[in-house]
Order: C-alpha cells, then structure tokens, then sequence
C-alpha cells in the first residue's frame, strides 16, 4: 500500500523569507502524481502544485516550487517570499494512475507566517 | 462554476442517531469522491464515484455507512447509529473526465456525535 509521510508537524517562517516543507512517500509504482495540497483554517483545501512522477522538471507554480528526488521518494514543497496568506495546513498527497484515482494523504503540517 | 458545495457544515448529533450529509460536485465533473478527516490528522479516502457507480469503498466505511450518488449528480453520505468516533470532518471532492488526476474538494461537513 503507498503510504505519505509528513514528518514535521509545524513550521514557522518569517514574512518574505523562504521555506521548505518535507514530504517521503513510498510506493512500488512507476508511474504516479504527487500533490500538495493546502487548508487555511476553516476553509477548503486547495491544490497548490502538482507534479507528475514521469517529468524529470521539477514543477513550479509562482512562489511555489517542488524538489522531486524518485529515487529518495522525496517530494518537498519550497515556498518563496512568504505571505500571511499562506499561513495554513499543507498536506502532501500521492495518486497513482488508474481507474481509481483516490488520493493518499500525509498527516499534513501546519505552517506559520510570522509579520 | 461556484465549485463544490457541501451541507450541512456543521452538524451535532447525539451517539445513536442517523445523520445524512449532501455533496454537489462542480457541474459536469464524472467523479466524486468522499473522505474523512480527524483532528490531526490528513483526509482518509472513504468512497469514490464514477458517474452514478460507486466504485471502491474503503475498509473505513463500516456497514453503518453508505453512500449514493443517484443520476450521478449530488452525492448523499449517510452514518447509522452514529457513534463518538464518528466524529470527524467529511469531505468531498469531484474531478471532471478531461482532468482526473485534480480533485476539487469542498468545504466539509463537521460532525460531532455527543
């Protein structure tokens, strides 16, 4: 079964500093997506970034980045120039290919931005 | 698109009764899917729908629930004989054919069971 690890259960950053969130999956796959995923508190989850396991470039969307390592079964999530808006849990998540495209979470991190 | 949506968002509801939660998927998504999230802790895939099959039910979701999604449109869950460590947020989320690997999710229902 695949399974995601979030080790880090907060984080805390300084405004317009620079931070990186952990995330280990393992799975016996080739071919899959991984997700980060946030929830600012009370409000819904939204996907932040996406990367596909088959792409060697690493995805960047704005201030958001990932490092994929398939090799370390490593996925991180680096946030640039924080914002108080980005304040919120983050949950790192893994989908493989196929007709059933549920998705597997990590326990998530709760990430502070300090002004 | 005013996205998914999700009702109630909050319910109370003493160790016993039944309670059923509504999920309306963004229009024309095919998929729909429902987990559950306990304090803590990261969304638990329970059940998930292919138009009006539903398709795989996790170990989680007891004989006490069942889910439908008739016409597959809206998607009802409901919970019989609720017990306290029913107690959790409930999401859904739906994906449309074009873009399946994406999951749109909603607001949630929080239940709590006294």
């Amino acid at each position: 079964a695949q399974t995601v690890t979030q080790s880090q259960p907060e984080m805390s950053v300084q405004e317009a500093e620079t931070v990186t969130l952990s995330c280990t999956y393992d799975t016996s796959e080739s071919d899959y997506y991984l997700f980060w995923y946030k929830q600012p508190p009370s409000r819904q989850m939204i996907l932040v970034i996406r990367q596909e396991a088959y792409k060697q470039q690493n995805a960047t969307e704005n201030r958001f980045s990932v490092n994929f390592q398939k090799a370390a079964k490593s996925f991180s999530l680096k946030i640039s120039d924080s914002q108080l808006g980005d304040a919120a849990m983050y949950f790192c998540a893994y989908r493989y290919p196929g007709a059933n495209s549920k998705l597997t979470f990590g326990k998530g991190i709760t990430l502070s931005v300090r002004p | 698109d005013t996205g998914v949506s999700q009702d109630p968002r909050h319910k109370i509801t003493k160790r016993g009764q039944n309670v059923t939660f509504r999920c309306d998927p963004i229009s024309e998504h095919n998929r729909l899917y429902w987990y559950r999230q306990t304090l803590g802790q990261g969304p638990e895939f329970l059940t998930y729908f292919q138009n009006e099959a539903q398709l795989e039910k996790s170990r989680l979701l007891s004989d006490r629930f069942s889910a439908e999604r008739p016409k597959g449109s809206f998607s009802t869950l409901e919970i019989q004989r609720t017990e306290q460590g029913d107690s959790a947020m409930y999401l859904c989320a739906s994906s449309p054919p074009d873009r399946n690997n994406e999951q749109f999710f909603g607001p949630g229902t929080r239940l709590t069971v006294l």
